[in-house]
């Protein structure tokens, strides 16, 4: 079976005070790691998929990378407007999303 | 991408009662997924809506209790029967890209179901 866990559980930041998020797997196949960003009382929104050891993608002050059993979410500089739940899915052999419990980030000014 | 819609937004409900949930999709998309989301707890797939047959369900969810349709590449509806408090969470409907490609996966905003 799948499994996704994320670290830290909660995260505070001050603004401008730069951090990364964890995301490690297991997962039989992986066809993609996806990161969203959820925002209170609202839906998942689609940031990231990463496919392979060593890939990263950039959105803003976000950054993504990937190794063979974990993701970060690096958050550069951040701002009050980066306070969120930060979701981390996989997608395995049977093409379902897994997702992990979420970090949630505040960020203070 | 695909922007996607629900109604309603959110619901309370009596015990013993249906709630049927819409899920609007903006353009024509392949593959559309209920997902539930409990309070502080991450998603669960539901079930996966197909277009023009059964919904394949997750273990643990039985059509019964969550009758999905699916009559269109843009729409379909999940259906929460004979409601228990244990059945209040968040209701997210799902779909793939118009490319139909597994790379990105989208959310309507949720459906808050408050059963008393």
């Amino acid at each position: 079976e799948d499994q996704v866990t994320q670290s830290p559980e909660a995260l505070r930041l001050q603004e401008g005070e730069s951090s990364s998020l964890n995301c490690s797997y297991t997962v039989s196949g992986l066809r993609g790691l996806f990161w969203y960003r959820q925002d209170p009382g609202k839906g998942p929104e689609f940031l990231f998929t990463l496919y392979s050891a060593g890939e990263e993608k950039e959105k803003e002050r976000l950054k993504a990378t990937l190794t063979k059993k974990e993701s970060f979410l690096h958050i550069t500089a951040p701002k009050p407007e980066d306070s969120a739940t930060y979701l981390c899915a996989v997608r395995s052999n049977d093409y379902k999303l897994s997702f992990g419990a979420g970090t949630t980030v505040t960020v203070r000014a | 991408s695909a922007v996607i819609s629900q109604k309603p937004s959110r619901d309370i409900c009596q015990r013993g009662t249906s709630l049927t949930i819409q899920c609007q999709v903006d353009s024509q998309v392949t593959m559309m997924f209920w997902y539930r989301q409990q309070p502080g707890q991450s998603l669960t797939l539901i079930a996966t809506a197909n277009q023009g047959s059964e919904a394949t369900y997750e273990s643990g969810f039985v059509i019964d209790k969550f009758p999905i349709s699916r009559p269109n590449l843009t729409f379909s509806t999940l259906t929460v029967s004979n409601m228990s408090p244990e059945d209040s969470s968040i209701y997210l409907c799902s779909a793939l890209g118009t490319s139909g490609n597994y790379n990105e996966q989208f959310f309507g905003p949720g459906t808050r179901l408050t059963v008393l």
